[in-house]
């Protein structure tokens, strides 16, 4: 049972113009949520994230928007550029015995065309 | 963001041999490490929670004593693959953070990964 998921498994955007990645879940017990941004045979890079108490947050270009009632997040990124191409992971988190796991989505691979 | 490095970035091996893979947290202490396997094309999936000074916490499904981890210090935790197969061959990576206390946060950061290919 997959509780996040990200149905687009990739999405071309120009350059310049806005990327939005989506992602879904399920387990109403994430209060945080996540985006990573990986490259091949890379570890994950923490991009921004979300309590579940906001539904907007924005660092630079990158903005977050979390719809609690839908159970859905997004990620903006405006202007794209070609470094943005790469996999985004969408993961939540919840607290338990004293630390926060993550569950991540599948990805969507993002390429930004010049 | 706090840095973490791991050791070997990449491994060969024969079948039936143990793998090691350091995990370091470089400017930070953690008490807490998490150790992820990806296959190709997937998510990363949670192996288990490695806590400073106690036994790890496996996810189900992941056999302990075939992925034995050890947390000896704060800065350091250990992945060994014992009796590695050919399908134990993934990408490891093992993240540091995410602790739950007033000063703390979900974010956790990751090392840059071991792949692992066993002949």
């Amino acid at each position: 049972d997959q509780q996040v998921k990200q149905n687009s498994p990739s999405l071309s955007v120009q350059e310049g113009r806005i990327s939005i990645l989506n992602c879904d879940y399920t387990n109403s017990m994430f209060d945080y949520f996540l985006w990573y941004k990986k490259y091949p045979a890379e570890g994950p890079t923490f991009l921004i994230s979300i309590s579940s108490i906001k539904d907007k947050n924005e660092d630079g270009r990158f903005t977050v928007f979390l719809n609690k009632s839908a159970k859905h997040l997004s990620l903006h990124i405006v202007p794209s550029q070609p470094g943005d191409s790469a996999v985004y992971f969408c993961a939540a988190a919840y607290s338990g015995a004293g630390s926060y796991q993550l569950t991540f989505g599948k990805g969507t691979k993002l390429s930004v065309i010049p | 963001g706090a840095v973490v490095s791991q050791h070997p970035s990449w491994v060969i091996c024969k079948s039936g041999t143990s793998v090691k893979i350091e995990c370091r947290s470089l400017d930070f202490q953690a008490t807490t490490m998490f150790w992820y396997r990806q296959f190709p094309k997937q998510s990363l999936m949670l192996m288990a929670t490695s806590n400073e000074g106690s036994k790890a916490t496996y996810e189900q499904g992941v056999e302990k004593d075939k992925f034995l981890i050890n947390h000896a210090s704060l800065t350091l935790s250990t992945l060994t693959v014992t009796s590695a197969h050919p399908e134990d061959s993934s990408f490891y990576i093992c993240s540091a953070g995410g602790l739950v206390s007033p000063m703390g946060s979900a974010t956790q950061y990751f090392g840059p990964g071991t792949r692992l290919l066993v002949l």
